[in-house]
């Protein structure tokens, strides 16, 4: 049983193209967070977000706690933003729960 | 320290062999994480502490594995008898108000 689903799981584009990415849970939440992982890298921590929409440069990520559903948008995306994206919940009781997370890949 | 620092960074251990992996979180952090992360799969969470308590070790694999945080701050997991299964980048993570922070991770390549 995964309490995270993200999709999709693998993901191509152009750049400059806008992407989405989703990601749904079952379990009730406190926050969710949006994290970033490069190839070989840490993983660093994108947004935590619990209602609405942050937006920070190109990246937007969006909440909607009724449909336990969050999307992470790039635009104008770039081969920098070539990485792995993971989605995590916090549970109401502290433990986290991850997606497998989205493997982006941006082609100049 | 600026980050929560892991080491090793990189381990290669017989079959057999007992591992221990640090994790240095953040100086303040009373939140602290151990995930286990296979290769192209996200992080599983292993266990939770809060400062020096272990409150959730639900995720441990077996009784080989052993963590500890004996001060609340500076913690190793422990991976007694190691198996090829084994085998996984070791994540640790410390948290203050919610956000998380990782390290770089240990990587376990058990032969």
């Amino acid at each position: 049983k995964n309490e995270v689903e993200q999709s999709p799981q693998n993901l191509t584009a152009q750049e400059g193209e806008f992407i989405t990415i989703n990601c749904s849970y079952s379990v009730g939440i406190s926050a969710l967070h949006w994290l970033q992982q490069h190839p070989g890298g840490g993983i660093v921590s994108l947004f935590m977000l619990s209602s609405g929409k942050k937006k920070h440069g190109r990246l937007i990520a969006t909440i909607n706690i009724q449909e336990k559903h969050s999307s992470l948008h790039i635009t104008a995306s770039h081969p920098r933003d070539s990485a792995v994206y993971i989605c995590a919940v916090k549970s109401a009781g502290n433990q986290f729960y991850f997606g497998t997370g989205t493997s982006l890949t941006v082609i100049p | 320290g600026a980050g929560v620092s892991q080491s090793p960074r990189y381990k290669v251990a017989k079959r057999g062999q007992d591992v221990a992996l640090r994790c240095d979180p953040i100086s303040g952090h009373v939140s602290l994480f151990w995930y286990q992360q296979a290769l192209g799969q996200g992080p599983e969470f292993l266990t939770y502490f809060q400062n020096e308590a272990q409150l959730d070790k639900s995720g441990l694999p077996s009784d080989r594995f052993f963590a500890e945080r004996p001060e609340g701050s500076v913690s190793t997991l422990k991976i007694q008898r190691t198996q090829q299964e084994d085998s996984a980048v070791y994540l640790c993570a410390s948290s203050s108000t919610g956000e998380l922070f990782f390290g770089e991770g240990s990587r376990l390549t058990v032969l």
